[in-house]
């Protein structure tokens, strides 16, 4: 059973480079969404998609952040010209349809902006 | 924002002993979900209750939900070292099912 799988686990980078990070989810799974988390607190909402479509972006998501699933598989989440406050962990979840239904979680991707 | 709200912040208990922790949270929901995090890792999905049902067990854990209060609790029974992690509860929206607010978590120790 292969769960969400994230990459990469870590990302070091200096401020103003942009950083892509890809999510694998599991792959039943129409719908996927991206959190970010920052220590000592849960996940914020960043986005979701059904199959390929986004259907919501938090406001959390600046125009620097962009997301994308191609065909309704893996997602990527880019975020351009790095800020200092953008060092969080981004975390990915997919699950089924369903008012019921459980998302689960990949481990992350944590993103250090030196 | 988030909606939830985990207390206490950190709880530090024996090994066989009870965990308790609340969650409060603010508007109508479809369900709501308990999750483990440790450290460094994802989430894990422990259980979930919906608004209908009042309590619910899976192994060790009881959860219970009083949506007139919008408030569940979480217990994990006779508890283990590797139990050691971080509990959030999340909610999704009456309205925005795929949209889940978690709260700020409760870190539980416990030692051997």
């Amino acid at each position: 059973d292969t769960g969400v799988s994230q990459n990469p686990r870590h990302k070091i980078t200096k401020r103003g480079q942009n950083v892509t990070f890809r999510c694998d989810p599991i792959s039943e799974h129409n719908r996927l969404y991206w959190y970010r988390q920052t220590l000592g607190q849960g996940p914020e909402f960043l986005t979701y998609f059904q199959n390929e479509a986004q259907l919501e972006k938090s406001r959390l998501l600046s125009d620097r952040f962009s997301a994308e699933r191609p065909k309704g598989s893996f997602s990527t989440l880019e975020i351009q010209r790095t800020e200092q406050g953008d060092s969080a962990m981004y975390l990915c979840a997919s699950s089924l349809e369903g008012f019921d239904q459980p998302q689960h979680f990949g481990d992350g991707t944590r993103l250090s902006i030196l | 924002s988030q909606q939830g709200e985990e207390d206490p912040q950190a709880l530090s208990i024996q090994e066989g002993e009870n965990a308790t922790m609340n969650c409060s949270y603010k508007t109508s929901i479809n369900n709501l979900q308990w999750y483990r995090q440790n450290s460094g890792r994802g989430l894990v999905h422990l259980i979930l209750i919906r608004s209908n049902e009042r309590e619910k067990h899976s192994g060790r854990l009881r959860v219970t939900l009083d949506t007139s209060k919008k408030s569940s609790s979480l217990l994990i029974t006779a508890s283990r070292a590797a139990d050691t992690a971080s509990y959030f509860c999340a909610t999704d929206a009456f309205s925005n099912d795929y949209k889940l607010s978690f709260g700020a978590g409760t870190t539980v120790t416990v030692r051997a």
